[in-house]
């Protein structure tokens, strides 16, 4: 079974528009953190935010918030004022125990087009 | 310099080559990855690496074979491909292996068809 959900395969915005990526998650594990990463044309997968399972607070980087249900075990990324530079494949992550440690797992993507 | 380097970016290979991929970091990282990524499949972590000791091998074909001389440097031999090896290989560091709020951070990629 997937662990990291991603429903959009694409999604469009409007330059200058809020835009909200979907993720959900599943786990048995009390203490696991959530993280999004931009992954542009060039390759390079570029970390964005991140969300502890114990944060009680919304986690927010600028243009970048996460919206977080853990009830539901979403982890939307909410972009605000899209600019064309967003255009990327989106990627949620979560990290959970592993042997001795964490590992992250990683959804399909998401792939944003911002529109002039 | 950026942070993680991956080299080369792009590689050609014929099913019965030998070739290495590369990847240094200088952030000082205890923990490296190998991540594999094909089109429209959720990245596959292939081996981490944590103070130059493998501590996970996800079920990889030993035609991926990794090498960790030191905690900047990363290696993946690789052999005998198949043309359905083909993808993204992704390299990453974090600060260690240990830690859950510890971000990744990524190389651009290596860009390998097998031919």
């Amino acid at each position: 079974a997937q662990k990291i959900t991603q429903t959009q395969p694409g999604m469009f915005v409007q330059e200058k528009e809020a835009v909200t990526l979907d993720c959900t998650y599943d786990t048995s594990d009390q203490s696991y953190g959530l993280f999004w990463y931009k992954q542009p044309s060039s390759g390079e997968m570029i970390f964005l935010i991140y969300q502890g399972s114990y944060d009680e607070q919304n986690a927010t980087e600028g243009r970048y918030s996460l919206n977080f249900q853990k009830a539901r075990k979403s982890a939307n990324l909410v972009i605000s004022a899209s600019q064309l530079g967003d255009s990327a494949m989106y990627f949620c992550a979560m990290r959970e125990g592993g042997t001795g440690g964490f590992k992250t797992i990683f959804g399909a993507g998401t792939r944003l087009f911002v529109k002039a | 310099e950026t942070g993680v380097t991956q080299t080369p970016r792009h590689l050609v290979m014929g099913m019965t080559n030998k070739k290495s991929l590369k990847c240094e970091q200088h952030l000082g990282h205890n923990a490296m990855y190998w991540y594999k990524q094909s089109a429209k499949k959720p990245l596959e972590l292939m081996f981490v690496y944590s103070l130059e000791e493998r501590v996970e091998n996800n079920s990889v074909p030993s035609r991926f074979s990794p090498e960790c001389p030191n905690s900047s440097h990363l290696f993946l031999h690789l052999h005998t491909l198949q043309p359905e090896d083909s993808a993204l290989y992704l390299c990453a560091s974090s600060q260690d292996w240990a830690f859950m709020n510890t971000e990744a951070f990524f190389g651009q990629g290596t860009r390998l068809t097998v031919v």
